[in-house]
């Protein structure tokens, strides 16, 4: 069935490096794209969207990016920092006479000091 | 500071008793989900309430899983007879959803849930 994936279960970066964060999603009638970062024992916490009628939007250190064309989602990371190593999800909206969000199974990032 | 709380924070019960999780959504919000995760499954969409009104339960086991919104601060989750197989971390999540987008989603801090 359609469904969001990520390409990297984990991914280990210096700090002070940039990181990126890969999602593929399959439902191209998603319109709407959310990252989210959780922490150990924490519920996920917002980070960035998008809407499907853009293909990057920036905040503050990232940046998400937006392919349709191979459906293909991902976060970058400026200057990697050591509070930055959470469990990554990307969720797309998903309308089926009401709207839902569909979580991808989530990246490890890992910082190194 | 608006948050979603919710209770209790970790539950560890015998297999076959009774499980309420509670949730207070943040003041103003419409949209209500209900999200359990686990190592093997990520996060699956149990049930999603919209102005109270239940949307989406398909997520759940209807034999032994229950949602509701008694009122537009409270919404519960009721597991009965709990299984070992329950054994997750349940999240409740409020938002501001328009009639397209479900937007983004405010997350409680989970009610870990141990079924022995």
């Amino acid at each position: 069935g359609e469904s969001v994936g990520l390409h990297l279960p984990t991914l280990s970066v210096q700090e002070g490096d940039n990181s990126i964060i890969n999602c593929a999603y399959s439902n191209s009638a998603s319109d709407y794209f959310i990252w989210y970062k959780q922490e150990s024992g924490k519920g996920p916490q917002f980070i960035i969207d998008i809407r499907s009628n853009m293909d990057k939007r920036q905040g503050q250190r990232v940046t998400v990016l937006l392919n349709k064309t191979v459906k293909h989602l991902s976060l970058q990371i400026a200057a990697t920092q050591p509070g930055d190593s959470a469990v990554y999800f990307c969720a797309e909206n998903r309308n089926s006479g009401y709207s839902t969000l569909t979580f991808g199974k989530g990246t490890m990032l890992l910082v190194s000091p | 500071d608006a948050r979603v709380t919710q209770t209790p924070r970790d539950k560890v019960t015998e297999m076959g008793q009774e499980v309420t999780m509670r949730c207070q959504p943040i003041l103003g919000h419409n949209t209500v989900f209900w999200y359990r995760q686990t190592m093997m499954q990520g996060l699956e969409l149990l049930a999603y309430f919209r102005n109270r009104a239940p949307l989406d339960d398909s997520g759940m086991p209807k034999d032994r899983f229950s949602a509701e919104m008694p009122d537009a601060t409270l919404a519960t989750l009721k597991i009965q007879p709990s299984e070992p197989r329950d054994s997750a971390v349940y999240f409740c999540a409020s938002g501001l959803g328009t009639g397209s987008v479900a937007g983004e989603l405010f997350f409680g801090e989970g009610s870990r849930l141990t079924v022995l």
